[in-house]
């Protein structure tokens, strides 16, 4: 199985910050890798497939970057709504794995 | 709209069975793959299953494989899960999301979009 790290597990941040997660594979995943958004209580909300394209209607400050098997998610002002926890997502091979998430909390 | 629900979440004695149901609506139930995922209370998302979108391959998370079985009923654009032999670590709140596909230069890709509320399944005594 393929799996997932995430660093760090968790960030402070204020509005306006830059903000970089990583996510590794544990092989060579190419390019299928997905980032989602999920705030508490709610389902999860795609961002980001195939390492670097943004989903229609995500707000352009949201990029990815990667291939292989290294990826990262910029944000590149952080939001007062961008508080929330990231996941990156594998769809390479089954199983799909998901990484630990990583938690961005306001400073 | 494009919507997923799910319902049939519940309290459950360990050992015992569950069906969870999805009802899609909005958008062509019988040309996607759908998926489960769960997440433990204050935990991450756990991938749990996928079935394609003409229903003929299945795949399985080793630690539910035998115990959890996906479905779905094209007819009702309904997907499910059942749930036997229920453990206290199967606790979750349990979501369906729908596999889309679109395209890059570098060829084709998948993601989960939408997803369902969730719904809770406890397992306890």
């Amino acid at each position: 199985d393929i799996q997932m790290t995430q660093s760090p597990s968790s960030l402070s941040a204020s509005v306006g910050d830059r903000v970089t997660i990583t996510c590794r594979a544990s092989q060579s995943i190419n390019s299928y890798l997905n980032w989602y958004q999920q705030k508490p209580g709610k389902a999860p909300k795609v961002l980001i497939y195939a390492a670097s394209s943004l989903l229609s209607g995500v707000p352009s400050r949201f990029s990815g970057s990667g291939s292989g098997t290294d990826f990262t998610l910029t944000i590149s002002s952080l939001q007062p709504e961008d508080f929330a926890t990231y996941y990156c997502l594998q769809t390479y091979t089954t199983p799909i794995t998901f990484g630990p998430g990583t938690k961005v909390d306001i400073k | 709209q494009v919507q997923l629900v799910e319902s049939g979440g519940g309290v459950v004695q360990p050992g015992r069975s569950l069906r969870l149901s999805c009802a899609a609506s909005g958008f062509t139930f019988s040309s996607y793959a759908m998926h489960w995922v769960r997440q433990a209370p204050g935990k991450g998302l756990d991938w749990v299953a996928v079935v394609s979108h003409d229903g003929t391959k299945k795949y399985y998370a080793d630690s539910v494989k035998g115990r959890l079985t996906i479905s779905r009923d094209d007819s009702k654009n309904t997907l499910y899960l059942q749930l036997n032999s229920l453990r206290p670590e199967d606790t979750a709140v349990y979501y369906c999301a729908r596999e889309d596909v679109g395209a890059t230069s570098a060829g084709s890709f998948n993601w989960f979009d939408p997803w369902g509320q969730g719904t809770l399944v406890t397992v306890s005594s």
